[in-house]
């Protein structure tokens, strides 16, 4: 089945720097790549996603970008605010099922 | 619309003990989705159904079972309750034509004791 690999565990950044988060996937067949963030007892919420025939993406502050080749993806938030902090989960999925990282906790601080 | 929901918000059970989740969506999707979140971990797949009267298994189904009678609804039971279930516990669903694109309920709190 896919494995997915998530780094770094955590990050702790200045308000105003950037922050990037790496996954690596292991099923070539995966065809899509979301990110989640959760924040402390909420529900994941979806903030990007890539589909495999993309190379990048953005979306005003955030951005996500996928090597196939190399089966890694990565997110990039600049700009970022205190509200950024929570934790983040990248997802890959094959027909529907998501297996996702093992999370980030992103920290930034004011 | 509602969207996702679940219910209990949390709940305490013994070992032993048996319960059912309930989850309900209202956006007509045909897919629907059980995860368990551990502690300072991402969320595993239990398992899905992509439409009413079809399930399958996930990464992590043992200890659990699933029916999906309806489209809106998919319970998940928790059958002789371990401490190993202690977990939170979220459901989810998608559309037909989108099904990776999946909207997640606020989650059920579960702590088997």
């Amino acid at each position: 089945g896919e494995n997915v690999e998530q780094h770094p565990s955590t990050l702790s950044v200045q308000e105003g720097d950037s922050a990037v988060i790496k996954c690596t996937y292991s099923d070539s067949a995966s065809n899509y790549f979301p990110w989640y963030k959760q924040e402390l007892g909420k529900r994941p919420q979806l903030i990007i996603d890539i589909r495999s025939n993309v190379g990048e993406k953005k979306d005003q502050r955030i951005a996500v970008t996928l090597n196939k080749t190399a089966k890694h993806f990565s997110l990039h938030i600049t700009e970022t605010q205190p509200e950024d902090s929570a934790v983040y989960f990248c997802a890959a999925s094959d027909y529907g099922k998501l297996t996702f990282g093992q999370g980030t906790i992103l920290t930034v601080h004011p | 619309n509602a969207g996702v929901t679940q219910t209990p918000k949390f709940r305490i059970l013994k070992i032993g003990q048996s319960m059912t989740l309930q989850c309900t969506q209202d956006m007509n999707h045909n897919y629907m989705y059980w995860y368990r979140q551990d502690p300072g971990m991402g969320l595993k797949l239990i398992y899905y159904s992509v439409g009413a009267g079809i399930t399958d298994k996930g990464e992590v189904p043992n200890g659990y079972n699933v029916s999906r009678s309806t489209t809106e609804d998919f319970p998940l039971r928790l059958e002789l309750a371990a401490p190993s279930q202690t977990s939170v516990y979220f459901c989810a669903s998608s559309y037909l034509t989108s099904r990776e694109t999946q909207y997640f309920g606020p989650g059920t709190r579960l702590l088997v004791l």
